[in-house]
């Protein structure tokens, strides 16, 4: 079964700081997508990333990166020199490649991550 | 136009009211979707449609309709809610192309609140 695990409910810093995000997954399939979102306080989710589970490189977006491994079946979000303006929940997402039509496409959500940058 | 909308924002209705919640995407997207989230609870999957059609439904109670009309609005028909359906709906849209898996775009969501 599909499990998208985030065990840090909440995490405060304050400006400046590195902080890491962390994600756990589980799935059975060969292929898959990882996704990262961002919800502010308005409600909308955001889209951040989009990984592909034969990409195993990281990424890195200005002051976002990502370190996917699939031998821990992990793939963690690391902001650096934090803002206030990050302050928001972080969700990470399980996508299953499993054909048109069929459930491809449908995302698992793992708990999410609130964070709060202060100044 | 923002990408994916949603009306109204905020909605209060009593368990016996019947309302309806609106989504448009302006994205030229094939795919639509709502979750529902409730405090506590990670982000749940209610329907999918592709191209109109329904290919998902999670064990939604009939208490929630959902009506594809064309490929860029998608509704939610409510009536007979309970106090535990107050959440936030979220509707999110999609390019399935088949071949993998797109991001999706979400709307702002509408805060239900049954009283």
């Amino acid at each position: 079964a599909q499990k998208v695990t985030q065990a840090q409910t909440e995490i405060s810093v304050v400006e400046k700081e590195d902080v890491t995000l962390d994600c756990v997954y589980e799935t059975r399939d060969t292929t898959y997508y990882l996704f990262w979102y961002k919800q502010p306080p308005s409600g909308e989710l955001v889209f951040l990333i989009r990984r592909n589970s034969f990409d195993e490189q990281n990424e890195i977006s200005g002051r976002y990166s990502w370190n996917f491994q699939k031998s821990t079946s992990s793939f963690n979000f690391t902001i650096t020199a934090s803002q206030v303006v990050d302050s928001a929940v972080y969700f990470c997402a399980l996508s299953e490649a499993t054909g048109y039509g069929g459930s491809q496409g449908n995302l698992i959500f793992g708990k999410g991550t609130k964070l709060s940058v202060k100044p | 136009e923002t990408g994916v909308t949603q009306t109204p924002r905020h909605l209060v209705m009593g368990m016996t009211n019947k309302k309806s919640l609106k989504c448009e995407q302006h994205l030229g997207h094939n795919a639509m979707y709502w979750y529902k989230q409730s405090a506590k609870k990670p982000l749940e999957l209610m329907f999918v449609y592709n191209f109109k059609e329904q290919t998902e439904n999670n064990s939604v109670p009939s208490r929630f309709s959902p009506e594809c009309p064309n490929s860029s609005h998608l509704f939610l028909h409510l009536h007979t809610l309970q106090p535990e359906d107050s959440a936030l709906y979220l509707c999110a849209s999609s390019q399935e192309t088949g071949t993998s898996v797109q991001p999706q775009h979400f709307g702002d969501g509408t805060r239900l609140s049954i009283l």
